[in-house]
This record gives structure tokens, C-alpha cells and sequence, in this order.
């Protein structure tokens, strides 16, 4: 059975600082997404992971997989008040595109002034 | 925007009463999906439907039931509803023809079972 964990589930940091947030996931999955909700929104997709090694980058935000070691990572770059929300990494069940998503709890990003 | 409209956006309804939700998509996925959201446990798939007609059960299905009769309509139902379904509801969609498309949700149904 598919697990995800998100670490940390809380993350309050401060304006300019740089922060990663961690997803693991316990068997193999070729595919993993990161989602952005924001308080009383729908989710909103940032980045869809396919390969191993794989590196996408919108504005300060930069996300990567490493297959290998069932570890996705998002990286935030001099945060700003904007990237407060929650984020969530969610793994597709199995390899293939017939494979359902488990969630992670999400990390929910606080960035003060 | 995707076109996904989630109906009721908000209900409060009592223990034991059958409540229905609506998913509606103009975007012809063939994919769709239901969610919950809880605090502490991001979210969880209820069902999913792969084609009209065509559904199958999600990580938390008990007590809930769906029908899809055309492309465009999920329909979610709590039989009899418990106050342990008070929760947000989530509809998803996705085009899974290719894996490099995410899944593309509603805004969400809040429901309230006192």
C-alpha cells in the first residue's frame, strides 16, 4: 500500500529565507504532483514529476524527484507573503497513467514579514 | 480554468437524511473523481470514474455510493448521512490519455451533517 509523507506539516518562516519541504513515499511510482491550496480554495496544480531527476521551476518555487530514493523535494527561494498556503505532494498508485493519487497531508507555509 | 462546477457549494443537513452532490465538467475528461478533505489527512479518494457507467471504489468509499449516466456528471451520494461525513468535498477531473496532466479540481462542496 501506497504511503506519502510530507514533512514538516508546519512551516513558519520568515520573508527572504529559504526552505525545503520533504515528500517520501514508500513503493515505486513514476509520477508525482505538487498542488498549492490556498484557505477555503480548490487546489491548484504547480508541478507534474515524471522522471527521475527531474527539475521543474515556476518563479521561487523548484521541485525535484529522485525515484530512486522515493523523495520528492520543493524547494522555496527568498519567500514571500504570497507562498503562504498549504502544499501538497500526491504519488500516482502504480507506474502507468491508470494509477490513482494518494495524498500527502500537506505542509502548510507560514511566511511573516 | 478547468470547467468544473461543484453543487451545492454549502450544506447543512441532519443525521440520517440522504444528501446527493454534483460534479459537472465541460471538458470532456473521461476521468473523475471524488475527494474528502479532513484536517490532518489532505485528502482522500472517495470514488472515481473512469468512463460512463464505469466507477470504482476510493480509500474511504464506505457509506458513500456514485452514479455517472453521462460524460459530464458525477454524482456523489450519502445514503444516510453521519456527522463522521462532515467534511469539504473535492471533484477532480483529468485526461489521463497523457501522464504529464494533473488532475483539475472543483471549489469544493462544504458539508455540515449536524
Amino acid at each position: 500500500e501506497l504511503k506519502v509523507e510530507q514533512n514538516p506539516l508546519f512551516l513558519s518562516m520568515q520573508e527572504g529565507k529559504n526552505y525545503t519541504i520533504y515528500c517520501n513515499y514508500s513503493t515505486t511510482s513514476d509520477r508525482l504532483y505538487w498542488y498549492r491550496q490556498d484557505p477555503g480554495k480548490s487546489l491548484e496544480s504547480l508541478f507534474v514529476l515524471l522522471s527521475n531527476g527531474a527539475v521543474k521551476q515556476e518563479g521561487r518555487l523548484m521541485a525535484s524527484l529522485d525515484t530512486k530514493a522515493r523523495l520528492s523535494t520543493l524547494h522555496i527561494t527568498a519567500a514571500v507573503h504570497d507562498l503562504s498556503a498549504t502544499y501538497f505532494c500526491a504519488v500516482a498508485t502504480y507506474p502507468g497513467s491508470q494509477g490513482n493519487l494518494i495524498f500527502g497531508k500537506g505542509t502548510k507555509l507560514s511566511v511573516k514579514p | 480554468d478547468a470547467g468544473i462546477t461543484q453543487s451545492p457549494r454549502h450544506k447543512v443537513t441532519e443525521t440520517g437524511t440522504p444528501v446527493t452532490l454534483r460534479c459537472h465538467q465541460t471538458e470532456n475528461h473521461r476521468y473523475m473523481y471524488w475527494y474528502r478533505q479532513d484536517p490532518g489527512h489532505g485528502l482522500r479518494l472517495i470514488h472515481y470514474s473512469y468512463g460512463v457507467k464505469d466507477t470504482d471504489k476510493g480509500e474511504v468509499s464506505d457509506g458513500y455510493s456514485v452514479s455517472r449516466s453521462k460524460t459530464e456528471d458525477f454524482l456523489l451520494t450519502l445514503e444516510s448521512a453521519t456527522s463522521s461525513q462532515t467534511s469539504v468535498y473535492f471533484c477532480a477531473i483529468s485526461d489521463r490519455t497523457s501522464s504529464n496532466q494533473p488532475q483539475h479540481f472543483g471549489d469544493g462542496t462544504r458539508l455540515s451533517i449536524l
